[in-house]
């Protein structure tokens, strides 16, 4: 089983900065199955970037992921008030489908 | 557009069961993998079932194996998941997820809420 690792726990920014974001996994994961995900209070997660790099549908080019192998990294270049919220990364290869326990990105 | 929705959830007793459904509209459902990922309060996420589009292949996580079942039926677009002898670490929000092995998650539903308690 792919256990991901992500960090920081909490991540306390202002609005307009850089978000950096960690996400490892315990063996290098086969293409980049590697999904990020934005969940907000109340609400279900929302697919943000899929395959390490690729952005979803509709989600804004300020959002980024990047790596390979065993790191990958979730980078918001200009935090907006509607970007506080809780992120997970997640492995979509084999079975078992795992999750990060998450970083939550707070107000500063 | 792709809407999926819930239903089926509530408060049960320990030992109990439930059934949710998810009804798919917006989507070529019987093309998809489907997910149910369940959530508990204050808790991440936890993918405990997956079922490939005509239904030959299914997952589920260890901790609801031989407990859960997951099911679909295609002319009715719409995705099950029979849950019985419940315990209280299955209270959660449950989501049903588009999406599975290879494949992200790419739609969900707002969630059902499962609550196993005396």
């Amino acid at each position: 089983e792919i256990v991901l690792t992500q960090s920081p726990g909490i991540l306390s920014l202002s609005p307009g900065e850089r978000a950096t974001l960690s996400c490892r996994a315990s063996q290098s994961l086969r293409s980049s199955y590697l999904a990020w995900y934005q969940q907000k209070p109340g609400q279900a997660p929302r697919l943000l970037i899929y395959g390490g790099s690729s952005r979803a549908t509709g989600i804004p080019d300020r959002f980024s992921g990047s790596g390979s192998g065993t790191d990958f990294t979730l980078t918001v270049s200009r935090l907006e008030p509607d970007d506080f919220a809780l992120y997970y990364c997640q492995y979509y290869g084999t079975p078992p489908l795992t999750f990060g326990p998450g970083t939550k990105v707070d107000i500063k | 557009e792709v809407q999926l929705l819930e239903s089926g959830g509530g408060l049960v007793q320990p030992g109990g069961s439930l059934r949710l459904s998810c009804a798919a509209s917006g989507l070529t459902f019987s093309n998809d993998i489907m997910s149910w990922v369940r959530q508990a309060p204050g808790k991440g996420l936890e993918r405990v079932s997956g079922i490939t589009g005509n239904s030959g292949s299914t997952y589920y996580a260890d901790s609801v194996k031989g407990r859960f079942t997951i099911s679909r039926d295609n002319s009715k677009n719409t995705l099950y998941l029979q849950m019985n002898s419940l315990g209280v670490d299955d209270t959660a929000i449950y989501y049903c997820a588009k999406g599975g092995q290879a494949a992200p998650l790419d739609y969900w539903g707002q969630g059902t809420l499962v609550t196993v308690s005396s």
